[in-house]
């Protein structure tokens, strides 16, 4: 599968802890993006890297979260001391350089409890 | 401020039908506009895109249409098939810093193809 995959599929945590999220792009795309989805809406946009640079944060990116991407190749999502409004679906996309289409992985469903 | 706009929430039409989902947006800037497929649980599926210099995109049973004046474009599915049946969200790209392509996502409209 040369698709974006992301893991895990799903988290359940307490209120407060920290999680972690990783996304692995398609190989060959340089540009990579987290979106948070939540109910009823659409996905909103979270920050952009290109290549290992994080180029880009909304300011929906608390300072809770934090994004990382070594080496321009996968990437992960923090969230410390997690929020019952932090529940959503996280997702991840990438694309090529000159290339808008965007493709999307699975998701991480989080639910803080 | 909803810049993508989908204002219909679901749709309902019989097999073998045309499905018409439609999306307003307020953002002149917006040069490209792609449309995605979301199934329960699963992150979106691109499906098709228009750039804004062209007024209309066809692939297979799939026609997207752009009418920058009113800054409207609407997606066709002909014929519909059950198989369609999931969230249509209507996407607009925007330039953002650091040469990022980030996407800004109307609401979705649910469509049910009905066998």
């Amino acid at each position: 599968d040369t698709g974006v995959s992301q893991d895990p599929r799903h988290k359940i945590t307490k209120r407060g802890q920290n999680v972690t999220f990783r996304c692995d792009p398609i190989s060959e795309h340089n540009r990579l993006y987290w979106y948070r989805q939540t109910l009823g809406q659409g996905p909103e946009f979270l920050t952009y890297f290109q290549n290992e640079a994080q180029l880009e944060k909304s300011r929906l990116l608390s300072d809770r979260f934090s994004a990382e991407r070594p080496k321009g190749s996968f990437s992960t999502l923090e969230i410390q001391r997690t929020e019952q409004g932090d529940s959503a679906m996280y997702l991840c996309a990438s694309s090529s350089t000159g290339g808008s289409e965007a493709f999307f992985g699975q998701g991480t469903r989080l639910t803080v409890v | 401020d909803q810049q993508v706009k989908q204002n219909s929430p679901s749709l309902s039409v019989q097999e073998g039908r045309i499905s018409i989902l439609n999306c307003d947006y307020t953002n002149s800037m917006f040069d490209y506009f792609l449309w995605y497929k979301k199934y329960p649980a699963e992150g979106p599926t691109f499906l098709i895109s228009i750039s804004s210099i062209k007024d209309k995109n066809e692939d297979g049973r799939f026609t997207v249409f752009l009418n920058k004046s009113a800054k409207h474009l609407s997606l066709h599915i002909v014929p519909s098939q059950p198989g369609d049946s999931a969230v249509y969200f209507c996407a607009a790209s925007v330039l953002g810093q650091g040469g990022s392509e980030k996407l800004v996502f109307g609401k979705g409209t649910k469509l049910t193809v009905n066998p």
